[in-house]
């Protein structure tokens, strides 16, 4: 089993504060890195698919940097708002027979307050 | 187009039951995922389906757990003489295919065995 560590685990910012996580994961064998947003009562959602070392990836104001030689990415929310509300998950995945399997890390739970 | 659908979203059973949870992939992907969260526990992968390819099924974790999938589109997973252990909420998601796209998860089924 490959492990995939997020910190922090929880994590609670102001309205407007910006913030970022991180998501460590083994550097051998990489072939992607995803990282999902899971609000309350839906479904996770895609946010950024990373395949590059040095790959950096935005949406809106959430933007992913990714570092495959030393096994990390960090996911940075630039001034937080309370609809950023949500549980962060990475997850990898290795070249060879295990193509196409994900392995999540536990998440980051992040709360914005107003 | 619709997404990732799963039927029922919430089952309560009695232990020992079996109990079969359905899962409608997006039209057009030829990968198919199936996961739990177990609580306070991360996403698990139990299953894969890539095409006409013999599944992945070393997630799963024990021979009660089985899954299909029919004619490459719907995939059923069933779990026989359910224990308490079992209980999580069970996802399905699919993609293109399995070479690192982003995955589009379903709604999830909630599994609660008494």
């Amino acid at each position: 089993i490959l492990n995939v560590e997020q910190s922090p685990q929880s994590l609670h910012v102001q309205e407007g504060d910006s913030t970022n996580f991180t998501c460590s994961f083994p550097s051998s064998n990489f072939y992607a890195l995803h990282w999902y947003r899971w609000e309350t009562a839906k479904s996770p959602e895609a946010l950024f698919v990373m395949t590059l070392n040095g790959d950096e990836k935005k949406k809106g104001r959430i933007s992913a940097t990714l570092n495959t030689k030393e096994g990390y990415s960090y996911l940075y929310i630039k001034g937080s708002q309370p609809e950023d509300s949500a549980t962060y998950l990475c997850a990898f995945m290795t070249r060879g027979s295990t193509l196409g399997r994900l392995y999540f890390g536990r998440g980051t739970q992040l709360t914005v307050w107003p | 187009g619709a997404g990732v659908s799963q039927s029922p979203s919430n089952k309560v059973t009695e232990k020992g039951k079996d109990v079969e949870l359905r899962c409608d992939p997006i039209s057009g992907h030829t990968a198919l995922y199936w996961y739990r969260q177990s609580l306070g526990q991360g996403l698990e992968f139990l299953i894969y389906f890539q095409g006409n390819s013999a599944p992945d099924k070393s997630g799963l974790p024990s021979d009660r757990f089985s899954a299909e999938r029919t004619g490459g589109s719907v995939s059923t997973l069933t779990i026989q003489r359910t224990q308490q252990e079992d209980s999580a909420v069970y996802l399905c998601a699919s993609s293109l295919d399995r070479g690192g796209r982003e995955q589009f998860f379903g709604p999830g089924t909630r599994l609660t065995v008494l």
